[in-house]
Formats: structure tokens, C-alpha cells, sequence
């Protein structure tokens, strides 16, 4: 157990809805990032948030959004779900060694996203 | 762009070999790179990190080597047990952010 959870575990809706999937990360982490993995492929990153800040943003859809709120936890909005959106959904996270300069991630178990 | 490649194809092997996984990047200089486990539908686990710094790391059966050089990293399990089975991914990071960049993965079965 990573000690990030993730909720809902499973989703399933139809394209055009809006759906919001929710992190708690590790406590005393302060970063959290998301990550989209369709079948077959890869972690995609989407964005990271950092006490309550945006800090970087990857390949995110403009119909996706995030935020961090100030008891850490963060939230993935998608919305105009489209059939390609379906796909498993990671949230992580991390406090950089500020000594080390390395920043290890803790995934949570994800939410599999399916739009139907 | 910044680039990482790991071998498309599963890497089938015999239980007690030792696999090795490659990691191969360009247009990146990273100041660590990260070796993570994937389980199917699991979230990725932590297994290693080295930095640019360093050349070898070891922990119990797992060795990873860095060659900043050849841009490339090398995951050596030895002693390979079919519970070793699972998708290994390779994450270079660095920078302001410190965000982590990951490679497709490699698919390793170990057959009993």
C-alpha cells in the first residue's frame, strides 16, 4: 500500500458527461501529480500540482482540468467525455528531497475510467 | 523532444536467468533516472533510482546501471522468479520541476 488513494476505483458513464475523480496523497506530500494510461500504452503526464499550486502541465485536454485544495488532496475534472478518454488514471505523489535533489513518486491504485 | 525507448517486446525468460531491460533516452540530460514495477491495472511501484552521478546500484536481486555517456540504462534482475513478472518502467527526471518523464515499458515473463 503506496498510501495514496484514489476514488472512485471504477467509472463508467457516457460520452458528453463530466466526471471528477479524487487523489489523497501520502501524508506529508506536498506534490501530486495525474497521469493517463490507455491500454497499451504508456504514463502520459497530465499535470502537477504542488501545495496548492500549479507547477507543470503535460499533454492535458482543455476539456480536463485540476486543482489541489489546501488539505492536499486533488481533484481531476474531465468533462465531454469522449470514447478515447476511457483509460486508467493515476494519480501520485511525492516530497522532493530538497538534500537529494530526487523526487520518488507513490502511485495510488487509479481509477479506470470507462465512457461508453 | 525528449525521448525514451524501451523494448516494445516482452522479454521472455527462464526462471533463475537474470533479465535485462534497456532504457535508452535522447535530447534529455537527466540528473536521475528511476526504475519502476507495473502489475496490470496496478499503479507503478518504486524500485530504484541513480543519479547522473553514479554508474551502478544495487538492491538485493535488482542492479541498475546509468551510462550518461551512451544515454542509456541498463535493469538487471538476477535470480529470476515468475513473480518477477510485470511491465518495467524507466522514468528520467530533473529540472525545476522535477517532473518524471516514463518509458512505454518493458513486459518481462518468467517462465517456471
Amino acid at each position: 500500500d503506496s498510501g495514496v488513494t484514489q476514488t472512485p476505483k471504477h467509472l463508467i458513464t457516457a460520452t458528453g458527461q463530466r466526471v471528477t475523480l479524487r487523489c489523497s496523497p501520502r501524508s506529508g506530500d506536498l506534490s501530486v501529480y495525474w497521469y493517463q494510461q490507455s491500454l497499451d500504452q504508456g504514463l502520459q503526464f497530465l499535470i502537477q500540482y504542488y501545495n496548492g499550486e500549479e507547477r507543470a502541465k503535460g499533454n492535458i485536454l482543455e476539456r480536463f482540468s485540476a486543482q489541489q485544495f489546501p488539505d492536499l488532496h486533488s481533484e481531476l475534472n474531465l468533462s465531454s467525455l469522449e470514447l478515447g478518454d476511457s483509460a486508467l488514471y493515476f494519480c501520485a505523489s511525492s516530497v522532493r528531497s530538497l538534500a537529494l535533489g530526487t523526487d520518488t513518486q507513490y502511485f495510488g491504485p487509479g481509477t479506470r475510467l470507462t465512457v461508453l | 523532444s525528449q525521448k525514451i525507448e524501451q523494448n516494445s517486446e516482452a522479454l521472455n525468460i527462464q526462471e533463475g536467468k537474470t533479465a535485462t531491460l534497456t532504457c535508452n533516452y535522447t535530447n534529455y540530460s537527466p540528473a536521475y533516472l528511476q526504475w519502476y514495477r507495473q502489475d496490470p491495472g496496478r499503479g507503478p511501484v518504486f524500485l530504484l533510482l541513480i543519479r547522473e552521478n553514479e554508474k551502478e546500484k544495487r538492491k538485493e536481486r535488482l542492479k541498475v546501471t546509468f551510462d550518461t555517456t551512451l544515454k542509456q540504462s541498463l535493469f538487471h534482475i538476477t535470480a529470476s522468479q515468475p513473480a518477477d513478472s510485470a511491465t518495467y518502467l524507466c522514468a528520467l527526471g530533473g529540472g525545476a520541476t522535477n517532473k518524471l518523464i516514463f518509458g512505454t515499458g518493458t513486459l518481462l515473463a518468467v517462465q517456471p
